[in-house]
């Protein structure tokens, strides 16, 4: 079993959609959480940090949930630039990655 | 702002030669680390370095060897290249802590024939 494990996809949703991506990790000592973005052929960059309390940022909110080892990302009023890939990370002592998530905005 | 640097890009070798990536940084970060992604495998950590001189193994470590004798630097070497070392390897750093946000260079896309 994979130590991060995420739904591959691909999403394929209209522009002005919402949707979500889930996350489940197997080290319950894992100490922090983020989301990364991936472009096609690009490097990744981070897209936000998941606290306990669940954060927001504009259109982009993530929630952890310790107890179930879950984590999630929503995206509202999606938008064509949204397209990439969504990697999750779990850091214990190292950054694990998930295999990420393909979404592709269409108009 | 230069930021962090890989090279070089593209790189074609042949099954046995040695390789060496390079990894440059100009924001005086501790920590740097080598990955390397794969279709269905995200990334895996091959190696990492909190500091000059001081380096260790990641999740897969085998066929690989770093060294950081200045901050900035931290190359990585393939010892005698073989297929299953095809790959996209991201060098990364991080100012402070192992669990801080991590910045990634462009990438180098490896194909050993």
């Amino acid at each position: 079993r994979k130590e991060v494990e995420q739904d591959p996809g691909p999403f394929n949703v209209p522009e002005g959609a919402t949707v979500a991506f889930n996350c489940t990790y197997s080290n319950s000592a894992s100490q922090s959480f983020f989301w990364y973005r991936q472009d096609c052929r690009k490097e990744p960059k981070l897209l936000m940090s998941v606290y306990s309390s669940g954060n927001e940022d504009g259109r982009f909110t993530a929630q952890l949930n310790r107890a179930s080892q879950y984590i999630s990302l929503l995206i509202r009023d999606s938008k064509l630039s949204d397209s990439a890939t969504y990697l999750c990370v779990v850091n214990r002592n190292d950054m694990r990655f998930g295999a990420g998530t393909r979404l592709t905005v269409k108009p | 702002d230069a930021g962090i640097t890989q090279s070089p890009r593209y790189k074609i070798t042949e099954t046995g030669r040695q390789v060496t990536l390079m990894c440059h940084q100009t924001w005086s970060h501790s920590y740097m680390f080598w990955y390397r992604q794969d279709l269905g495998h995200g990334l895996r950590l091959i190696y990492y370095s909190a500091a000059a001189d001081i380096t260790d193994k990641g999740e897969v470590p085998d066929g690989y060897v770093v060294s950081r004798s200045k901050t900035e630097n931290f190359p990585l070497t393939l010892e005698s290249a073989t297929r299953s070392q095809t790959s996209v390897y991201f060098c990364a750093s991080t100012s402070g802590v192992s669990t801080d946000t991590q910045y990634f260079g462009p990438g180098t896309r490896l194909t050993v024939l």
